[in-house]
């Protein structure tokens, strides 16, 4: 089975917090990458990241990072020192290679951050 | 100007009337994709174009049609609107990379009621 599961329905933190959305997929492919995209509340998608299944290098972009654990089928997105601004819908995806597939994107049900003052 | 467009952004219908969602794209993607989000149930696929000849079903395509008029333009009908469409409804691209590297872009989105 395909599948993406993002088990946190919502998280609430204070600002300067550090936060971690938690992604965890299935696939029976070798070869496929996986996306983080916000979705702030203004309604656009917005993307942040793609890894492929090779990769297993953590990626960080300035507050954002990002753990990538084949051993546990995780690609985990932390926020560092987390602002207001970051609140937003957070989506993770996965991308098989299998032919049958066509490619398209499995999404997860998504997390609510929600970040206060 | 934004690389994906959706016209129009909001739309309040009626049941039972045709109703058009309009994408457009300028940044030369191959493949266009419609998807509807339900609060909740995250995205799904309604349709997806891999070339202006090319026309695939999603995973919810019922009671929708599309059109690819051009490599830049992807419509999306709904030939007779009913309440349970109501939903928000994204355009998507992406370049042909294969194997599963396609970045999908997506448009800001068009707010569909039908009451």
């Amino acid at each position: 089975a395909q599948k993406v599961t993002q088990a946190q329905t919502e998280i609430s933190v204070v600002e300067k917090e550090d936060v971690t959305l938690d992604c965890v997929y299935e696939t029976r492919d070798t070869t496929y990458y996986l996306f983080w995209y916000k979705q702030p509340p203004s309604g656009e998608l917005v993307f942040l990241i793609r890894r492929n299944s090779f990769d297993e290098q953590n990626e960080i972009s300035g507050r954002y990072s990002w753990n990538f654990q084949k051993s546990t089928s995780s690609f985990n997105f932390t926020i560092t020192a987390s602002q207001v601004v970051d609140s937003a819908v957070y989506f993770c995806a996965l991308s098989p290679s299998f032919m049958d597939s066509n490619y398209q994107l499995i999404w997860g049900a998504g997390t609510k951050l929600i970040i206060k003052p | 100007d934004a690389d994906v467009t959706q016209t129009p952004r909001n739309r309040i219908t009626k049941t039972g009337k045709r109703i058009m969602l309009e994408c457009s794209q300028t940044k030369g993607h191959d493949r266009m994709y419609w998807y509807r989000q339900d609060p909740g149930l995250g995205l799904r696929l309604i349709y997806y174009s891999f070339d202006v000849k090319d026309i695939n079903k999603g995973e919810i395509s019922d009671g929708y049609s599309v059109s690819r008029q051009a490599q830049a333009k992807f419509s999306l009908s709904l030939e007779s609107a009913i309440p349970n469409q109501t939903a928000l409804y994204f355009c998507a691209t992406s370049d042909l990379q294969g194997n599963g590297a396609d970045t999908q872009y997506f448009g800001p989105g068009t707010r569909l009621t039908v009451l």
